[in-house]
């Protein structure tokens, strides 16, 4: 299995908290993503990292924000937590080599009240 | 990125391989196809790509027809493990700026 580990597996917290999701890999992959899921949408990708400190957006990024300071670590930040953002987060990462698959954590289950 | 179709669900008797068939039509020459499978809430699991060839590793075999348009995965021997939602998808190489979508997939229940 691919070194993927996200952090914390389970989280419960309140509207308007800050909540930040760690994704942690041992492959020095240059690629990472985040993605949600939620029934019936399937998994969207938030944002994403091409290297330390190079990240972009992805189709549901409002209200999320990012950081890549080392290569084995990527944040994703809820500045204010909604509970439009309860959801499953899915942290993948790949291989710069050509063609190479995505490879997921085990997931971070939100929610919030 | 090409669409992809593929049966809403499908049954497999245990032992037996499982033929999971997806349609791709409208594939582009740069893109590969992808095979993904998610076993209850856990992440998504690869599990077999390819471009153009027929590909074979320790979980499946991929089938993938002449002009590209269609493709198989092949579970040879499936146990009650292989129960899952399996996904097909097509995407182009482009240096990681990439994101996958997955569709609805093929809900595979393997029967004891």
């Amino acid at each position: 299995d691919a070194g993927i580990t996200q952090s914390p597996r389970h989280k419960v917290t309140e509207t308007g908290t800050p909540v930040t999701l760690r994704c942690h890999q041992t492959e020095n992959h240059r690629y990472m993503y985040w993605y949600r899921q939620d029934p019936g949408h399937g998994l969207r990708l938030i944002h994403y990292s091409y290297g330390v400190k190079d990240t972009d957006k992805g189709e549901v990024s409002d209200g999320y924000s990012v950081s890549r300071s080392k290569t084995e670590d990527f944040l994703l930040t809820l500045e204010s937590a909604t509970s439009s953002q309860t959801s499953v987060y899915f942290c993948a990462i790949k291989s710069s080599r050509d063609g190479q698959p995505q490879h997921f954590g085990d997931g971070t289950r939100l929610s919030i009240l | 990125d090409a669409k992809t179709t593929q049966p809403p669900s499908m049954d497999c008797a245990e032992g037996r391989a499982a033929n999971l068939p997806c349609n791709h039509s409208t594939i582009s020459g740069n893109e590969y196809v992808y095979w993904y499978r998610q076993i209850h809430s856990q992440g998504p699991q690869y599990i077999i790509h390819g471009l153009k060839n027929n590909e074979t590793n320790e979980m499946a075999s991929l089938i993938i027809t002449e002009d590209r348009k269609s493709s198989t995965l092949i579970l040879p021997h499936a146990t009650l493990r292989d129960t899952a939602v399996y996904y097909c998808i097509v995407r182009a190489v482009n240096f990681g700026n990439e994101k996958l979508t997955f569709g609805t997939g093929t809900r595979l229940t393997i029967i004891p």
